[in-house]
């Protein structure tokens, strides 16, 4: 599966760093979202864009700041996280937000130590 | 409650039998309805989509959809090692635009 891909795979990260996740699509849409799954919970939405454009930030804490430079590109940047964030971040691409058929990236597993 | 509640499992099915999954929701004006796989360690895919009552047939997949007593199942005929996943139910609530609901997975295994 090319149609979305995220980097890194896997990350480590203290309390005090600042890194980013990266998600770029592959599929001509225009929508994109970020998704939070943890152990033993249901996929949670974090964010959504629509051509560039946030259309919904689902409560999300502000350690976690969202950045859609273009409908192809989407960053989740990360700092001062908390250990109970530690979980896989899916980034999900449609062709719009009314389309909800979403194309998963394989999702970056986050560990914060 | 639960928006989308399913049975975490493991639902541990013989090959070549059917396996039955349900998937509870809380939005009676729910009007959307799919049903995901997601191996271990990878991301889920879309495998049904069903948006009135009744059946509705891909493959060995079948899909039910019950608005009334809402609750979607997903029925999986003569299944194989490689349908052994986590299912994940996921609704689009009556009022929101653009946001899925995802129930927390039904985790399948079926030996052979």
């Amino acid at each position: 599966e090319t149609g979305v891909t995220q980097t890194p795979r896997h990350l480590v990260m203290g309390m005090t760093n600042k890194k980013s996740l990266k998600c770029e699509q592959h599929l001509g849409h225009n929508a994109m979202y970020w998704y939070k799954q943890s152990a033993k919970k249901p996929l949670e939405l974090m964010f959504v864009y629509s051509l560039e454009e946030r259309v919904e930030n689902n409560s999300v804490p502000s350690r976690f700041s969202p950045e859609c430079p273009n409908s192809s590109h989407l960053f989740l940047h990360l700092h001062t996280l908390q250990p109970e964030d530690s979980a896989l971040y899916l980034c999900a691409s449609s062709r719009g937000t009314g389309d909800i058929n979403l194309h998963f990236g394989n999702g970056t597993r986050l560990t914060v130590t | 409650q639960k928006e989308v509640e399913q049975n975490s499992g493991p639902l541990s099915v013989p090959e070549g039998a059917i396996a039955s999954l349900n998937c509870t929701y809380s939005d009676r004006g729910s009007q959307s309805f799919f049903w995901y796989r997601q191996y271990s360690g990878k991301s889920p895919e879309l495998i049904m989509s069903i948006y009135s009552n009744g059946d509705k047939e891909d493959g060995r997949f079948t899909a039910q959809l019950n608005k009334a007593s809402q609750y979607v199942s997903l029925l999986i005929r003569d299944s194989q090692p490689s349908d052994s996943a986590t299912y994940l139910c996921a609704v689009k609530p009556g009022t929101a635009g653009n946001k899925l609901t995802f129930g927390g997975g039904t985790r399948v295994l079926v030996k052979p």
